[in-house]
Protein backbone atom coordinates (compact mmCIF):
# COMPACT_ATOMS: atom_id res chain seq x y z
CA UNK A 1 0.00 0.00 0.00
CA UNK A 2 1.56 3.42 -1.12
CA UNK A 3 0.92 6.19 1.30
CA UNK A 4 1.09 9.80 1.57
CA UNK A 5 2.06 11.42 5.11
CA UNK A 6 1.26 14.98 5.99
CA UNK A 7 2.70 17.25 8.28
CA UNK A 8 1.65 18.46 10.67
CA UNK A 9 -1.50 17.23 11.15
CA UNK A 10 -2.74 20.53 12.76
CA UNK A 11 -1.60 24.20 12.79
CA UNK A 12 -2.68 26.92 14.13
CA UNK A 13 -0.73 30.63 13.73
CA UNK A 14 -1.17 34.02 14.05
CA UNK A 15 -1.64 36.44 11.33
CA UNK A 16 2.07 37.19 9.36
CA UNK A 17 4.14 34.29 10.70
CA UNK A 18 5.25 32.05 8.03
CA UNK A 19 4.90 28.32 8.12
CA UNK A 20 5.57 25.39 6.24
CA UNK A 21 3.78 22.21 5.85
CA UNK A 22 5.26 18.73 4.82
CA UNK A 23 4.04 15.63 2.48
CA UNK A 24 6.21 12.60 2.34
CA UNK A 25 6.39 8.82 0.73
CA UNK A 26 8.61 6.56 0.18
CA UNK A 27 7.50 5.65 -3.13
CA UNK A 28 8.14 7.89 -6.13
CA UNK A 29 5.63 10.11 -7.44
CA UNK A 30 5.26 10.86 -11.17
CA UNK A 31 3.03 14.03 -10.05
CA UNK A 32 1.93 15.94 -6.95
CA UNK A 33 -1.01 18.07 -6.73
CA UNK A 34 -1.63 20.57 -3.54
CA UNK A 35 -5.25 21.40 -2.75
CA UNK A 36 -6.98 23.71 -0.50
CA UNK A 37 -10.05 22.74 0.87
CA UNK A 38 -12.94 24.83 3.04
CA UNK A 39 -15.50 23.58 5.22
CA UNK A 40 -18.64 21.97 2.99
CA UNK A 41 -17.00 22.26 -0.16
CA UNK A 42 -14.40 20.51 -2.42
CA UNK A 43 -11.24 21.02 -2.74
CA UNK A 44 -9.68 23.20 -5.00
CA UNK A 45 -6.44 22.55 -6.79
CA UNK A 46 -3.65 24.80 -6.13
CA UNK A 47 -0.74 23.65 -8.04
CA UNK A 48 0.51 20.28 -9.70
CA UNK A 49 4.37 19.25 -9.89
CA UNK A 50 5.77 16.94 -12.17
CA UNK A 51 9.59 17.20 -12.21
CA UNK A 52 11.87 16.62 -9.38
CA UNK A 53 13.37 19.73 -7.70
CA UNK A 54 10.85 21.76 -8.88
CA UNK A 55 9.41 24.88 -7.24
CA UNK A 56 6.36 26.89 -8.02
CA UNK A 57 4.95 29.94 -6.48
CA UNK A 58 1.35 31.16 -6.09
CA UNK A 59 1.18 34.38 -4.38
CA UNK A 60 2.70 34.17 -0.86
CA UNK A 61 2.62 30.05 -1.47
CA UNK A 62 5.53 28.11 -2.68
CA UNK A 63 5.84 24.33 -3.44
CA UNK A 64 8.74 22.76 -3.93
CA UNK A 65 9.05 19.08 -5.21
CA UNK A 66 11.70 16.86 -3.79
CA UNK A 67 14.64 16.39 -6.46
CA UNK A 68 13.74 12.44 -5.44
CA UNK A 69 10.03 12.76 -6.09
CA UNK A 70 9.18 11.11 -2.84
CA UNK A 71 8.31 14.78 -1.01
CA UNK A 72 7.21 17.93 -1.12
CA UNK A 73 6.62 21.26 0.67
CA UNK A 74 4.54 24.13 1.09
CA UNK A 75 5.29 26.74 2.49
CA UNK A 76 3.50 30.05 3.17
CA UNK A 77 4.86 33.74 3.88
CA UNK A 78 3.06 36.15 6.07
CA UNK A 79 -0.22 34.36 6.33
CA UNK A 80 -3.77 35.44 6.42
CA UNK A 81 -7.01 34.64 7.87
CA UNK A 82 -8.30 33.78 4.37
CA UNK A 83 -5.15 31.00 4.27
CA UNK A 84 -7.00 28.96 6.47
CA UNK A 85 -8.35 25.92 5.33
CA UNK A 86 -7.30 22.01 4.99
CA UNK A 87 -4.27 21.45 2.61
CA UNK A 88 -4.54 18.23 0.85
CA UNK A 89 -1.46 16.57 -1.15
CA UNK A 90 -2.26 13.94 -3.83
CA UNK A 91 -0.13 12.15 -5.18
CA UNK A 92 0.21 10.17 -9.03
CA UNK A 93 2.39 6.78 -8.56
CA UNK A 94 4.42 6.49 -11.77
CA UNK A 95 3.15 3.68 -13.70
CA UNK A 96 -0.47 4.28 -12.17
CA UNK A 97 -3.66 4.64 -14.61
CA UNK A 98 -6.71 7.06 -14.05
CA UNK A 99 -7.16 5.53 -10.42
CA UNK A 100 -3.54 6.54 -9.87
CA UNK A 101 -4.27 9.18 -7.18
CA UNK A 102 -3.37 8.75 -3.59
CA UNK A 103 -4.23 11.75 -1.33
CA UNK A 104 -2.80 12.53 2.62
CA UNK A 105 -5.57 13.01 5.24
CA UNK A 106 -4.21 16.98 5.24
CA UNK A 107 -3.16 19.37 7.40
CA UNK A 108 -5.79 21.54 8.98
CA UNK A 109 -4.34 25.28 9.06
CA UNK A 110 -6.26 27.79 11.34
CA UNK A 111 -4.67 31.62 11.15
CA UNK A 112 -5.82 33.64 13.73
CA UNK A 113 -6.31 37.41 13.29
CA UNK B 1 -14.70 26.08 -19.31
CA UNK B 2 -15.26 22.90 -17.00
CA UNK B 3 -17.51 22.53 -14.75
CA UNK B 4 -18.84 20.46 -12.20
CA UNK B 5 -22.15 19.94 -10.25
CA UNK B 6 -22.98 17.71 -8.00
CA UNK B 7 -26.72 17.51 -5.83
CA UNK B 8 -27.76 17.50 -3.66
CA UNK B 9 -25.83 19.47 -1.85
CA UNK B 10 -27.10 17.89 2.21
CA UNK B 11 -29.38 14.88 2.22
CA UNK B 12 -30.52 13.15 5.64
CA UNK B 13 -31.85 9.55 5.16
CA UNK B 14 -32.99 6.62 7.58
CA UNK B 15 -31.46 3.77 7.78
CA UNK B 16 -32.55 1.35 4.68
CA UNK B 17 -34.14 3.67 2.42
CA UNK B 18 -32.08 4.32 -1.14
CA UNK B 19 -29.04 6.86 -2.31
CA UNK B 20 -28.80 8.18 -5.74
CA UNK B 21 -25.83 11.10 -5.75
CA UNK B 22 -26.00 12.74 -9.06
CA UNK B 23 -22.71 14.18 -10.48
CA UNK B 24 -22.42 15.96 -13.87
CA UNK B 25 -19.62 17.61 -15.70
CA UNK B 26 -19.58 20.31 -18.19
CA UNK B 27 -17.28 21.26 -20.82
CA UNK B 28 -15.26 18.39 -21.54
CA UNK B 29 -15.51 14.99 -23.33
CA UNK B 30 -14.79 11.81 -21.81
CA UNK B 31 -13.41 12.59 -19.30
CA UNK B 32 -12.69 10.15 -16.16
CA UNK B 33 -14.75 10.34 -13.33
CA UNK B 34 -14.16 9.24 -9.74
CA UNK B 35 -16.59 9.02 -6.69
CA UNK B 36 -14.53 9.76 -2.89
CA UNK B 37 -15.78 9.54 0.41
CA UNK B 38 -13.80 11.99 3.10
CA UNK B 39 -14.35 11.14 6.69
CA UNK B 40 -13.04 13.26 9.32
CA UNK B 41 -9.53 12.38 9.94
CA UNK B 42 -9.16 9.56 7.73
CA UNK B 43 -8.68 11.84 4.38
CA UNK B 44 -10.19 10.86 0.82
CA UNK B 45 -10.98 7.84 0.26
CA UNK B 46 -11.66 6.34 -3.48
CA UNK B 47 -14.97 4.52 -4.24
CA UNK B 48 -15.27 4.10 -7.22
CA UNK B 49 -13.92 5.65 -10.45
CA UNK B 50 -14.74 5.05 -14.22
CA UNK B 51 -12.63 5.85 -17.54
CA UNK B 52 -15.97 5.68 -19.60
CA UNK B 53 -19.62 5.05 -20.35
CA UNK B 54 -20.75 1.89 -18.67
CA UNK B 55 -17.49 1.36 -17.12
CA UNK B 56 -16.67 1.32 -13.87
CA UNK B 57 -13.99 0.28 -11.42
CA UNK B 58 -14.63 0.13 -7.69
CA UNK B 59 -12.14 0.06 -5.16
CA UNK B 60 -13.37 -0.51 -1.47
CA UNK B 61 -16.34 -3.75 -1.14
CA UNK B 62 -19.24 -2.00 0.25
CA UNK B 63 -22.98 -1.62 -0.08
CA UNK B 64 -22.59 1.26 -2.53
CA UNK B 65 -22.48 0.77 -6.05
CA UNK B 66 -21.64 3.58 -9.56
CA UNK B 67 -22.88 3.97 -12.44
CA UNK B 68 -22.13 5.65 -15.74
CA UNK B 69 -24.96 6.33 -17.96
CA UNK B 70 -23.65 9.43 -19.78
CA UNK B 71 -20.16 10.30 -20.61
CA UNK B 72 -20.39 12.89 -18.33
CA UNK B 73 -22.80 11.50 -15.35
CA UNK B 74 -22.02 9.98 -13.12
CA UNK B 75 -23.96 8.26 -9.95
CA UNK B 76 -23.59 6.91 -6.43
CA UNK B 77 -26.23 4.62 -5.36
CA UNK B 78 -27.10 2.72 -3.00
CA UNK B 79 -30.22 0.03 -2.04
CA UNK B 80 -30.27 -0.11 1.78
CA UNK B 81 -28.13 2.89 3.44
CA UNK B 82 -26.14 2.04 6.31
CA UNK B 83 -24.80 4.50 9.55
CA UNK B 84 -21.45 4.11 8.72
CA UNK B 85 -22.31 5.52 4.89
CA UNK B 86 -22.99 9.12 6.46
CA UNK B 87 -19.88 11.69 5.19
CA UNK B 88 -18.83 13.95 2.46
CA UNK B 89 -18.98 12.55 -0.91
CA UNK B 90 -17.16 14.26 -3.88
CA UNK B 91 -17.03 13.64 -7.29
CA UNK B 92 -14.01 14.74 -9.55
CA UNK B 93 -13.18 14.75 -12.92
CA UNK B 94 -9.79 14.40 -15.24
CA UNK B 95 -8.39 13.71 -18.48
CA UNK B 96 -5.58 11.51 -19.65
CA UNK B 97 -4.08 9.24 -17.47
CA UNK B 98 -0.70 8.88 -15.73
CA UNK B 99 2.14 11.58 -15.81
CA UNK B 100 0.78 15.06 -14.98
CA UNK B 101 -3.18 14.24 -14.08
CA UNK B 102 -5.31 16.76 -12.11
CA UNK B 103 -8.18 15.81 -10.65
CA UNK B 104 -10.91 18.48 -10.12
CA UNK B 105 -13.80 18.09 -7.32
CA UNK B 106 -17.43 19.03 -7.22
CA UNK B 107 -18.79 21.24 -3.91
CA UNK B 108 -19.99 17.42 -2.45
CA UNK B 109 -22.87 16.10 -1.16
CA UNK B 110 -22.92 15.89 2.77
CA UNK B 111 -25.20 12.57 3.78
CA UNK B 112 -26.83 12.20 7.34
CA UNK B 113 -27.62 8.75 7.94
CA UNK B 114 -29.74 8.32 11.18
Amino acid sequence: TQLLEQSPQFLSIQEGENLTVYCNSSSVFSSLQWYRQEPGEGPVLLVTVVTGGEVKKLKRLTFQFGDARKDSSLHITAAQPGDTGLYLCAGAWEGGGADGLTFGKGTHLIIQP
Amino acid sequence: SQTIHQWPATLVQPVGSPLSLECTVEGTSNPNLYWYRQAAGRGLQLLFYSVGIGQISSEVPQNLSASRPQDRQFILSSKKLLLSDSGFYLCAWSVGAGVGETQYFGPGTRLLVL
